[in-house]
């Protein structure tokens, strides 16, 4: 089975601390993805990641950058944490370069900026 | 911009079929169509997808509308197990998904 691993479960942050958040995948998978999960707003895309040193923007990238320095980790990076990025973030791969492959999430990190 | 539209809530008996909607008011012809579903303090697990013809795995199947705005999952026996969040998204010629914002669940005893 795909395993994706997301470093934590919860974080608690200061507001204006530089916060990484980390993802790692072990199916060889080429497209990794970063959403967060907000009551009554579903999933939200905030970047991809289709090959190594390659990424790109999703819905809601303002406030968020990525690395993806490996095929099998990808980084979300907060530059200056704020309040309004408490919030579930949620990490998932998926095979190929089409829509035809389902994507597999990890469990998600509860991010809380104090 | 996509959009993806659910009922934020459904409810069904145990052992019952379960047919929950999504509209794809902007899907394009390349476009997939996914199901997830969402335990709580779990991530989302996959649960189906298709692009054109109507699907069925073990979990589920997937009922695609000719036109393809509209999709429905269907759960032939609710469980009390199946009670969770379900996402319907469609997308992929891009590489990404974009997801409704979910339908919750309850199945009742």
């Amino acid at each position: 089975d795909v395993k994706v691993t997301q470093s934590s479960r919860y974080l608690v942050k200061r507001t204006g601390e530089k916060v990484f958040l980390e993802c790692v995948q072990d199916m060889d998978h080429e497209n990794m993805f970063w959403y967060r999960q907000d009551p009554g707003l579903g999933l939200r895309l905030i970047y991809f990641s289709y090959d190594v040193k390659m990424k790109e923007k999703g819905d809601i990238p303002e406030g968020y950058s990525v690395s993806r320095e490996k095929k099998e980790r990808f980084s979300l990076i907060l530059e200056s944490a704020s309040t309004n990025q408490t919030s579930m973030y949620l990490c998932a791969s998926t095979f190929g370069t089409w829509g035809n492959q389902p994507q597999h999430f990890g469990d998600g990190t509860r991010l809380s900026i104090l | 911009d996509a959009k993806t539209t659910q009922p934020n809530s459904m409810e069904s008996n145990e052992e019952e079929p379960v047919h929950l909607p999504c509209n794809h008011s902007t899907i394009s012809g390349t476009d997939y169509i996914h199901w997830y579903r969402q335990l709580p303090s779990q991530g989302p697990e996959y649960v189906i997808h298709g692009l054109t013809s109507n699907v069925n795995n073990r979990m589920a199947s997937l009922a695609i509308a000719e036109d393809r705005k509209s999709s429905t999952l269907i759960l032939h026996r609710a469980t009390l197990r199946d009670a969770a969040v379900y996402y319907c998204s469609d997308g992929g010629s891009n590489y990404k998904l974009t997801f409704g914002k979910g339908t919750l669940l309850t199945v009742n005893p």
